[in-house]
């Protein structure tokens, strides 16, 4: 079974500082990787995925993220940061064969202080 | 293009009164379907899934059901709420295969 841990339930930066949440997960077996962003009152928006190739992975709205498999971790992070990017933040994790269970992380609440 | 729509998206009911939750998706066939709960300030609890018509997978025993009458409708249901079941309901679809998922804007269930 997999599981997914997400450290840090809050994360308070400043708007253009740069900013990392971290993601380790446990898996006995090949896994698909998913960040995920949730503003308030709405539904989840995929952020990026690694599905497999490149470690490190490209996202929408500036972010990216890189696959450690010896590290088992799938940080995500941003260089500069917007007001706008105030969201939950939520880890996933997949197995490559399967019904496409997702197990997701508890969250990390980021906060951009102006 | 796909899209997936969820509703309604806010709804206050008592104590023992029944539910339904309606999540459709257009644009795509044979999706798998999935009801995830997000209690406050936590994360995302899978309730259930479906790969096909029919065929519901349940992953927390609780007093919910859920029921997949075509193709790309997932209806939740509940017989009686209780206080526990308030939070905000989340109806996700994915291409089979290993895909991400595609969530709709979810509903927020008060039960009082």
């Amino acid at each position: 079974a997999q599981s997914v841990t997400q450290l840090d339930s809050q994360v308070p930066v400043f708007e253009e500082a740069p900013v990392e949440l971290r993601c380790n997960y446990s898996s006995s077996v090949s896994v698909y990787l998913f960040w995920y962003v949730q503003y308030p009152n709405q539904g989840l928006q995929l952020l990026l995925k690694y599905l497999s190739g490149s470690t490190l992975v490209k996202g929408i709205n500036g972010f990216e993220a890189e696959f450690n498999k010896s590290q088992t971790s799938f940080h995500l992070r941003k260089p500069s940061v917007h007001i706008s990017d105030t969201a939950e933040y939520f880890c996933a994790v997949s197995e490559k064969a399967g019904a496409n269970n997702l197990f997701f992380g508890t969250g990390t609440r980021l906060t951009v202080i102006p | 293009s796909q899209t997936i729509h969820q509703w309604p998206a806010t709804l206050v009911q008592p104590v023992g009164s029944p539910l339904s939750l309606e999540c459709t998706v257009e644009g795509t066939s044979n999706p798998n379907l999935y009801w995830y709960r997000q209690a406050a300030g936590r994360g995302l609890q899978l309730l259930f899934y479906s790969v096909g018509i029919g065929q519901i997978s349940s992953e927390v025993p609780q007093n919910l059901s859920a029921s997949r009458p075509q193709d790309r409708q997932f209806i939740l249901s509940s017989k009686k709420l209780l206080l526990s079941d308030s939070g905000f309901y989340l109806c996700a679809w994915a291409a089979q295969g290993g895909s991400p998922l595609h969530f709709g804007n979810g509903t927020r269930l008060t039960v009082t």
